[in-house]
C-alpha cells in the first residue's frame, strides 16, 4: 500500500542544535517532494521544494535532502532557535499528472532555550 | 505575495445547520484551488480539487451532495458543509495554485476554518 511517513514523536533539542527530521515514503514515486512549517490552529508555510533528480537543496539555516533509492527527505535546521518550534510537514508533489500534494501527517519539533 | 485568505476562522453552530466557507486568492490569480480537512495530530488531507469555472474534483470517500464546492472566479472558492453533524467538526483548510503554474510549485494555503458542530 502507499505510505508517507514522519516521525509521530516530537523532537526535543536545546537551542542552538541542528533538528534533522525524516520523511520516508512507499510505493510512490514523486517527482518534488515539498516541505512545509504548521504553526498550531494555522495553514501549512511553504519551506523548501527539490526534486527528484537534486541530492540537496539549501536556504538560509534549512538543508533538505532527497534520496528516491531509500525512497526518504531529510529536513535539517542548522542553529535551531525556539522560534523554530512548529510542525513540519512534507508533501509528496508530481505522483500523477495532477497537481494534488499529498501531506505526511508532520512531526513536531519544540527547541528549548 | 501569493497570500491566501480563508473565511470565517472559526465556526461553532448547531447540528442540522449549513456551513460556507470562503477561500480567496488576494493577489494573484488561481486556476486551482484544494480543500483540505485536518483532525488534530493529524495530515491534511485533501478533500476535492477546485477549477475555475468547471466542477470539483473529489477524492474517493469525500460526498460530493455534502461538501459542496463553487469556484466561479480565479479569485474565489467556496465550501459549503451542509446539513452539518458534529462528525464534521474538523479544521478544514483550502489552498490555490496560481494560474499558469507548473508541477513542483508550492501550493499557497490559508489560515484554515475550525468548525465546530454542537
Amino acid at each position: 500500500s502507499q505510505k508517507i511517513e514522519q516521525n509521530s514523536e516530537a523532537l526535543n533539542i536545546q537551542e542552538g542544535k541542528t533538528a534533522t527530521l525524516t520523511c520516508n515514503y512507499t510505493n510512490y514515486s514523486p517527482a518534488y517532494l515539498q516541505w512545509y512549517r504548521q504553526d498550531p490552529g494555522r495553514g501549512p508555510v511553504f519551506l523548501l521544494l527539490i526534486r527528484e533528480n537534486e541530492k540537496e537543496k539549501r536556504k538560509e539555516r534549512l538543508k533538505v535532502t532527497f534520496d528516491t533509492t531509500l525512497k526518504q527527505s531529510l529536513f535539517h535546521i542548522t542553529a535551531s532557535q525556539p522560534a523554530d518550534s512548529a510542525t513540519y510537514l512534507c508533501a509528496l508533489d508530481g505522483v500523477d499528472s495532477s497537481y494534488k500534494l499529498i501531506f505526511g501527517s508532520g512531526t513536531r519539533l519544540l527547541v528549548r532555550p | 505575495g501569493a497570500v491566501v485568505s480563508q473565511h470565517p476562522s472559526r465556526v461553532i453552530c448547531k447540528s442540522g445547520t449549513s456551513v460556507k466557507i470562503e477561500c480567496r486568492s488576494l493577489d494573484f490569480q488561481a486556476t486551482t484551488m484544494f480543500w483540505y480537512r485536518q483532525f488534530p495530530k493529524q495530515s491534511l488531507m485533501l478533500m476535492a480539487t477546485s477549477n475555475e469555472g468547471s466542477k470539483a474534483t473529489y477524492e474517493q470517500g469525500v460526498e460530493k451532495d455534502k461538501f459542496l464546492i463553487n469556484h466561479a472566479s480565479l479569485t474565489l472558492s467556496t465550501l459549503t458543509v451542509t446539513s452539518a453533524h458534529p462528525e464534521d467538526s474538523s479544521f478544514y483548510i483550502c489552498s490555490a495554485r496560481e494560474e499558469g503554474a507548473v508541477l513542483g510549485q508550492p501550493q499557497h494555503f490559508g489560515d484554515g476554518t475550525r468548525l465546530s458542530i454542537l
